[in-house]
């Protein structure tokens, strides 16, 4: 059963960098899919961040991409994430997900909550 | 680009049947047979329910079906249930290689 785990700090200041690690369990990473993030801000909807190939390939949301980069570590069986410059706005769950084709999320962590505040 | 549009909430009694709608645009539910369903009760990860526009994963019951016309998508639910209760989800694949999400719609089981 593939499994999924988020972790970082669960607080991050103003104009700092969110940064999250997805550890991956029962299925390698370097065997193909792509891996994917997602943040749900408190009461909202979802939405993608990006997507990350186990190549190193990667596709982010524009709206997001100038602050955004997605990374992959084979060897760790992970994938991680560094938002910069993060506001009030950036507050949310953030999901990691397999990302088959880059068509749907069809395995799940179980999120993570990060606050941005001084 | 902006959010899949979904209606904010739709309502129905149990064993009846709801349909959720989904509108993008030719740049991702138009332009791709690439349609997914997400479940998701309060506090808890979404769960996938449908992908490639009609297609169910294993274990997802056959009470949930998907389909698409032109810009728009649909998730039915047959013979609802009390569990069914929760925020619905639309995605899409986009012209930017990444999933597009509406922006989710709450099912109230009457």
């Amino acid at each position: 059963q593939v499994q999924l785990q988020e972790s970082g700090p669960g607080l991050v200041k103003p104009s700092e960098t969110l940064s999250l690690t997805c550890a991956v369990s029962g299925y390698s990473i370097s065997s193909g899919y792509y891996w994917a993030w997602i943040r749900q801000p408190p009461g909202k909807g979802l939405e993608c961040i990006g997507t990350i190939y186990h190549s190193g390939i990667t596709y982010y949301n524009p709206s997001l991409k100038s602050r955004v980069t997605i990374s992959v570590d084979t060897s760790k069986n992970q994938f991680s994430l560094k938002l910069s410059s993060v506001t009030a706005a950036d507050t949310a769950v953030y999901y990691c997900a397999r990302n088959p084709g880059s068509r749907y999320l069809d395995y799940w962590g179980q999120g993570t909550l990060v606050t941005v505040s001084s | 680009q902006s959010a899949l549009t979904q209606p904010a909430s739709v309502s129905g009694s149990p064993g009846q049947s709801i349909t959720i709608s989904c509108t993008g645009t030719s740049s991702d539910v138009g332009g791709y047979k690439y349609v997914s369903w997400y479940q998701q009760h309060p506090g808890k990860a979404p769960k996938l329910m449908i992908y490639d526009v009609s297609n169910r994963p294993s274990g997802v019951s056959n009470r949930f079906s998907g389909s698409k016309s032109g810009n728009t998508a649909s998730l039915t639910i047959s013979g609802l249930q009390a569990e069914d209760e929760a925020d619905y989800y639309c995605g899409s694949y986009t012209t930017s290689s990444y999933v597009i999400f509406g922006g989710g719609t709450k099912l109230t089981v009457l």
